[in-house]
């Protein structure tokens, strides 16, 4: 079954920093990856989907990889600010007996200090 | 505006108590799926509909039930609510199953049986 990790579970950054933020998962076989966003007890805010063909995904200050091989993607954020403070989630789809869902890594939070 | 709806958002209910949570998409979205967030566990699906010929159980589906007698609805049931059941519910659709596609959230409801 299809195991997603986010590493580290929690992070602080000083205003303006550039971070990366990890994701790994132990079945290649996947179809994509999608990022999520969450704020304190609010939805899922999807950021990227990128497909299993692809390397690279980008939308605005967000930059997104995925290497399938090694079972890693990363979000890039550049110049982060205060309201980039969230918990961002990672998830990849799984298809197995008979079944079909996302799977969730248990996500990293995110504080950007002003 | 293409989005997922729920409701309620907010439930307070005793054990036992029969309710209903609803979920819309006005996407023509022929997937759907229920997912509960609990603290350290992170996301798991409860049940997912592939159309409306086809429900089938996700990871935890023991106290719900579901029903998808049209496309746009997938209402959650709970028969008979008891406190292990407190968690923040998801709602979420996609154009299609079988993992290519981005899946897209409701904004969640807050539910705590007493």
């Amino acid at each position: 079954k299809q195991e997603v990790t986010q590493i580290p579970a929690a992070l602080s950054v000083p205003e303006g920093e550039n971070l990366v933020l990890n994701c790994s998962f132990t079945d290649s076989a996947i179809y994509n990856l999608q990022w999520f966003r969450q704020d304190p007890g609010k939805g899922l805010t999807s950021l990227l989907l990128i497909q299993s063909s692809q390397r690279e995904q980008t939308s605005g200050r967000l930059n997104a990889s995925l290497d399938k091989s090694s079972g890693r993607s990363t979000l890039y954020i550049a110049a982060s600010q205060p309201g980039d403070s969230a918990t961002y989630l990672c998830a990849v789809p799984y298809s197995g007996a008979g079944s079909y869902q996302l799977t969730f890594g248990k996500g990293t939070k995110l504080s950007v200090i002003p | 505006e293409a989005q997922v709806t729920q409701n309620p958002r907010y439930l307070i209910t005793v054990t036992g108590k029969k309710l209903t949570v609803t979920c819309s998409q006005n996407m023509n979205h022929e997937y759907m799926s229920w997912y509960r967030q609990d603290p350290g566990l992170g996301l798991r699906q409860i049940y997912y509909s592939m159309n409306v010929e086809v429900t089938d159980k996700g990871d935890v589906p023991e106290g719900y039930k579901v029903s998808r007698k049209e496309k746009r609805n997938f209402p959650l049931i709970l028969e008979s609510p008891s406190p292990n059941q407190t968690s923040l519910y998801f709602c979420a659709s996609s154009p299609a199953g079988g993992g290519t596609y981005e899946q897209y959230f409701g904004p969640g409801t807050r539910l705590t049986v007493t």
